[in-house]
């Protein structure tokens, strides 16, 4: 199957301070990509559909400006989360579009622990 | 809405026990349904698809069939073993949704020795 990476894997950082996490598709171009937080023990909800060249969609009751999307390539989509807080700790996992497949291929994830 | 539903875990078994996770969607279109696995920390994993009515994904032993009339997807594997101990998520996208991807809760695997 096809390959996503994200990075960072972990990152811990203070109260009020932006993080920035990358996600890329390794061997295909991925128009679309989606982000994803997870909470402990339950299951994936999307936050936002990431569109190269173009604005990301959030979904309902996601802050778009709490959470930047930016998709700048065929291959690399970022989000930063501005002005982090505790309450933003989480899992957070991208994944990138196979449209030839119509298959979604996930990142590892990006753990992040606001202190 | 779209929505996917599957069966409550933790589910608990021996190692070489049969295993079958349920699943079952309601689409408004004709959507193409996954297996995604978990391993703890990790990301998910496309296990196995389906894109269209009695399709039959398999992978690593595990396998599923998409029946249209009975909406439903159920996973399944002959002889698990310790290394399969994960949560697998069933999953539905459709191109007509922009293939947003629904997911179900989740179902967590304990397979002991």
């Amino acid at each position: 199957g096809a390959v996503v990476s994200q990075h960072p894997s972990r990152v811990i950082c203070k109260s009020g301070t932006s993080v920035k996490i990358e996600c890329r598709s390794l061997d295909f171009q991925a128009t679309t990509m989606f982000w994803y937080r997870q909470f402990p023990k339950q299951s994936l909800m999307l936050m936002a559909t990431s569109n190269e060249g173009s604005k990301a969609t959030y979904e309902q009751g996601v802050e778009k400006d709490k959470f930047l999307i930016n998709h700048a390539s065929l291959t690399l989509s970022t989000l930063t989360v501005t002005s982090a807080h505790p309450e933003d700790s989480s899992f957070y996992i991208c994944s990138a579009l196979d449209r030839d497949e119509e298959t979604q291929y996930f990142g590892p994830g990006t753990r992040l622990l606001v202190l | 809405g779209d929505s996917v539903t599957q069966m409550e875990g933790p589910v608990t078994l021996s190692e070489e026990a049969f295993l079958t996770i349920n699943c079952t969607y309601t689409a408004t279109g004709y959507p193409s349904l996954f297996w995604y696995v978990q391993y703890p920390g990790e990301g998910l994993q496309l296990l196995l698809k389906a894109t269209k009515a009695d399709d039959k994904g398999s992978n690593k032993g595990f396998e599923a069939t998409y029946r249209k009339e009975t909406t439903s997807f159920h996973l399944e594997k002959g002889s698990v073993q310790v290394s399969d101990s994960a949560v697998y998520f069933c999953a539905l996208s459709d191109r007509g949704g922009g293939f947003k991807t629904i997911f179900g809760a989740g179902t967590r695997l304990f397979v002991k020795a």
